[in-house]
This record gives structure tokens, sequence and C-alpha cells, in this order.
């Protein structure tokens, strides 16, 4: 049982370059979220997705695009990366059984980004 | 006015001491609360949940003030493997829910 895997660990982009960011969850949880991690701003979350097949905007969405592919799998993409886009991305789910932002969130190992 | 306010720190405190940690919060429609905890580099886990009447788990003791609308932490016992960031967490129901998060409070245990 490995939880929340996240894909790559590292990755380093020249602004204007595109990359999708994979992560995915082996405890059939319905409800799925992308965040960013900047010093000194908290997490703060980007898309999330409350059940396979739905996706709403977070308090950044700008800039990123995101597919539930299915239950398992939320992916994020960049489809133009910017430096302001420089940040620790984390991935998180949670059962999601009484509505998003009720349940126990677990988090992936997270995807250090830098782009130049 | 941060939604979530944290004091950052570092507190630093030896092994042995007992620590405390506050957080204000300033949406009154504030639902449920949590503290999780973060090392360094790493992703952010629940510490525990935090009930109206309070609640501890262990050295742990969560309090919630919703008049003061403020969330507290107490640690008794320090041990060294408590160093970490502590995240405050907010969440509010009957909106599209969002879960949010402090900027979190460091704690620094020495010998």
């Amino acid at each position: 049982n490995a939880g929340v895997t996240q894909t790559p660990k590292f990755q380093v982009l020249k602004t204007g370059q595109s990359m999708t960011l994979q992560c995915a969850q082996d405890m059939n949880h319905n409800s799925m979220y992308w965040y960013r991690q900047d010093p000194g701003m908290g997490l703060r979350l980007i898309y999330y997705s409350a059940s396979e097949g739905t996706t709403d905007k977070g308090e950044v969405p700008n800039g990123y695009n995101v597919s539930r592919l299915n239950k398992r799998e939320f992916s994020l993409r960049l489809e133009s990366a910017a430096p302001s886009q420089t940040s620790v991305y984390f991935c998180a789910s949670s059962l999601g059984a009484g509505g998003y932002g009720t349940d126990t969130q677990y988090f992936g190992p997270g995807t250090r980004l830098t782009v130049l | 006015r941060k939604e979530v306010e944290q004091d950052p720190g570092p507190f630093n405190v030896p092994e042995g001491a007992t620590v405390a940690f506050n957080c204000t919060y300033s949406n009154s429609a504030s639902q449920s609360f949590f503290w999780y905890r973060q090392d360094c580099r790493k992703e952010p886990k629940l510490l525990m949940s935090v009930y109206s009447s309070g609640n501890e788990d262990g050295r742990f003791t969560a309090q919630l003030n919703r008049a003061s609308q403020y969330i507290s932490l107490l640690i008794r016992d320090s041990k060294l493997s408590d160093s970490a960031t502590y995240l405050c967490v907010v969440t509010h129901t009957g909106t599209a829910s969002k879960l949010t998060f402090g900027t979190g409070t460091r704690l620094q245990v020495t010998l």
C-alpha cells in the first residue's frame, strides 16, 4: 500500500516549456487535490476533484490544468511554465465521503519544480 | 489579513520542555480544525483533529476557542523527534469548501 505517489520528484524547466505532474493513490479515495507550497505562503490549493469525473478550481488555478484520469489518478499540467510557478507541488487525497474539506487528507511526497 | 495566522517561530526549546502554539482564524464560519506536522522537505501529515471540547493524544493536547477564533497545540515533554513545522488547518463547509493552511510554526527541540 503506497498511499499517494507523485512523479517526478524533481524537475527543471525553461520558461515556456510544458510538463505534466502525475499523482496516483491506492486508497480508493474519492477526492484528490493539487497544492503548491511557497516560502511564507503556506499550502495553496490549485485544483481539486471531489469525485471521479469532476474537477474544480482552487485558490490559485491560473496557468494550470488538471485531469482526473480515473479514480486513482489526478494529473496537473503546466502548459507554458513561468518562473512564478517555481514551487513545491503536493498532491493529496481524501476519502471524501462527507464532501471536500471534511476528511483527512493524505499527501504525496511532493515535486520540486524550478522554472528558469 | 491572512485567513489563518500562525507565529512562524522558530520556537527553540530544550528536550523535556512544554511548548504551546496558537493559531488564529478569521472566518467565523470555519467548521473543522486540524494540526498537521511537516518535517523538512517532506509532505504534511495529520497530527490531530481539534474538537470543540478539546482533545488529547499522548503528549499532545489541542484546544479550540470559537469565541476568540483560535486553536492551540500543547506539546508536553518535548522530544528531539518533535522538531518540525506545525501547520494549523481550517476548513469551511457549505461552500466549495476549502482546506486553508497556515504558514506553519517551526519547532526546534535541542539537547
